[in-house]
C-alpha cells in the first residue's frame, strides 16, 4: 500500500530553514509527483508546490517562490522540502502528498510534520 | 482569504442530506477539475471526489459532486455521526502569475 512517511516536528527561530523529508513506498516513486501542503493552526489548507519524481520539475506556489525549495532523492524515494527565511506565520503542520491520476492533486498523505517558529 | 469561497459552517442531522458549496472564478472552477477533502480531527486530508463528481476507492456512494460554472457542490445524503468533520474544495487556477492548486477556506460540518 501507498505510504508517505514524514520527518518529525522541529522547532526554529525566525530567519532560520527547515527541511521536512518524506520518504514513499508502495509504489514506483519516479511514477508520481509530490505536493506539499500547509496548514497553519486551526487554519486552512495551502498548497505550496509541486516536484516531479521523474525529472525534478517544480512548480512553486507564487506567494513562497524564492523562499521554498522541493527536491527528490530517488535513491531512497523520499522528497524533501526545504523552506528558507521562516517566519513566525511559517508555523504549521507541513504535508506531502502523492498526486493523483491527476497531475499536481493530492492523493496520498503524509502524516504531517509540525514546524513551530518562534524566538 | 481564499480563492475559493466556501460557508466556514454546515450542519445536520442523522439521515439528512447536506451540501456544500464552493464558489470560484473563470481562471479555476470555471475552465479546470473540482477535487474535494474531508479531514477529520487531527489527521490528514482525504481526498473524496475528484474530477468534478468521480470517487476513489472506498468512498462511500453517499458522497457526491457536482459543477456548474464557476461553483461547485458536495452533497452527503444519510448523515453520518462520522462525516462531522472539515471539508474542504480545491481546484487548478491558472492565473496570470502561473497555475497553482487553491482551496477553500474549508466548511466544519456538525453532526446535530
Amino acid at each position: 500500500q501507498v505510504q508517505l512517511v514524514q520527518s518529525g516536528a522541529e522547532v526554529k527561530k525566525p530567519g532560520a530553514s527547515v527541511k521536512v523529508s518524506c520518504k514513499a513506498s508502495g509504489y514506483t516513486f519516479t511514477s508520481y509527483g509530490i505536493s506539499w501542503v500547509r496548514q497553519a493552526p486551526g487554519q486552512g489548507l495551502e498548497w505550496m508546490g509541486w516536484i516531479s519524481a521523474y525529472n525534478g520539475n517544480t512548480n512553486y506556489a507564487q506567494k513562497l517562490q524564492g523562499r521554498v525549495t522541493m527536491t527528490t532523492d530517488t535513491s531512497t524515494s523520499t522528497a524533501y522540502m526545504e523552506l528558507r527565511s521562516l517566519r513566525s506565520d511559517d508555523t504549521a503542520v507541513y504535508y506531502c502528498a502523492r498526486e493523483s491520476i491527476d497531475f499536481g492533486v493530492p492523493y496520498y498523505w503524509g502524516q504531517g510534520t509540525l514546524v513551530t517558529v518562534s524566538s | 482569504q481564499s480563492v475559493l469561497t466556501q460557508p466556514p459552517s454546515a450542519s445536520g442531522t442523522p439521515g439528512q442530506r447536506v451540501t456544500i458549496s464552493c464558489s470560484g472564478s473563470s481562471s479555476n472552477i470555471g475552465s479546470n477539475y473540482v477535487y474535494w477533502y474531508q479531514q477529520l480531527p487531527g489527521t490528514a486530508p482525504k481526498l473524496l471526489i475528484y474530477r468534478n463528481n468521480q470517487r476513489p476507492s472506498g468512498v462511500p456512494d453517499r458522497f457526491s459532486g457536482s459543477k456548474s460554472g464557476t461553483s461547485a457542490s458536495l452533497a452527503i445524503s444519510g448523515l453520518r455521526s462520522e462525516d462531522e468533520a472539515d471539508y474542504y474544495c480545491a481546484a487548478w487556477d491558472d492565473s496570470l502569475s502561473g497555475p497553482d492548486v487553491v482551496f477553500g477556506g474549508g466548511t466544519k460540518l456538525t453532526v446535530l
